[in-house]
């Protein structure tokens, strides 16, 4: 089955850097990749996607790649912001969705 | 990390039965748990928020006499699908939280209503 890892686990930033977390997957058949932020003690949220199909997707602040060559997808998050400050899911949709382990990512005012 | 174990991984039932989906938090006690569900090729639709001890909270659309959820205790919250329909095949996801935390996942579930 599908498998996902996800690095780094821990992530800490001065705010107005640039935040990266990279995610790998096992499985081409993968076609779909989300990408969760979670506040402390509120629920995932969708806050960006990419299709197979595409090799790069941006909103706003954040972005995300897609290798399918190398199975690896990233986020990247440019003039970070405190509020910023969350755990970050990556997840492989083969079409069941798998999760990476999650990045604990800290802004520093 | 914790451990969130979702039962079972993989189901198929004759339309017009039930199915039960459990959702455990192994090593820690979760306060709230989600529930997901995955529509092919779209991400995670929220369908209800579980408490422990009290009554779900359920998304706009999400029939609650359909989709029952229960979360009795800390370590357990089960959905349960009533009166399968082959519409209702899909693919489950639950999430826990323990208070001011990290959620995690379980591993899903595949419902095959045929």
């Amino acid at each position: 089955g599908e498998n996902v890892e996800q690095h780094p686990s821990t992530l800490s930033v001065q705010e107005g850097d640039s935040a990266v977390i990279k995610c790998t997957y096992s499985d081409s058949a993968s076609n779909y990749f989300p990408w969760y932020k979670q506040e402390l003690g509120k629920r995932p949220q969708l806050i960006i996607d990419i299709r197979s199909n595409v090799g790069e997707k941006k909103d706003q602040r954040i972005a995300v790649t897609l290798n399918k060559t190398a199975k690896h997808f990233s986020l990247h998050i440019t003039e970070t912001q405190p509020e910023d400050s969350a755990v970050y899911f990556c997840a492989a949709s083969t079409p069941d969705m798998r999760f990476g382990a999650g990045t604990r990512l800290t802004v520093k005012p | 990390g914790a451990v969130v174990s979702q039962h079972p991984s993989w189901v198929i039932c004759k339309s017009g039965t039930s199915v039960k989906i459990e959702c455990r938090s192994l090593d820690f006690q979760a306060t709230t748990m989600f529930w997901y569900r995955q529509f092919p090729k779209q991400s995670l639709m929220l369908m209800a928020t579980s408490n422990e001890g009290s009554k779900a909270t359920y998304e706009q659309g999400v029939e609650k006499d359909k989709f029952l959820i229960n979360h009795a205790s800390l370590t357990l919250s089960t959905l349960t699908v009533t009166s399968a329909h082959p519409e209702d095949s899909s693919f489950y996801i639950c999430s826990a939280l323990q208070g001011y935390t990290e959620a995690f996942f379980g591993q899903g579930t595949r419902l095959t209503v045929v």
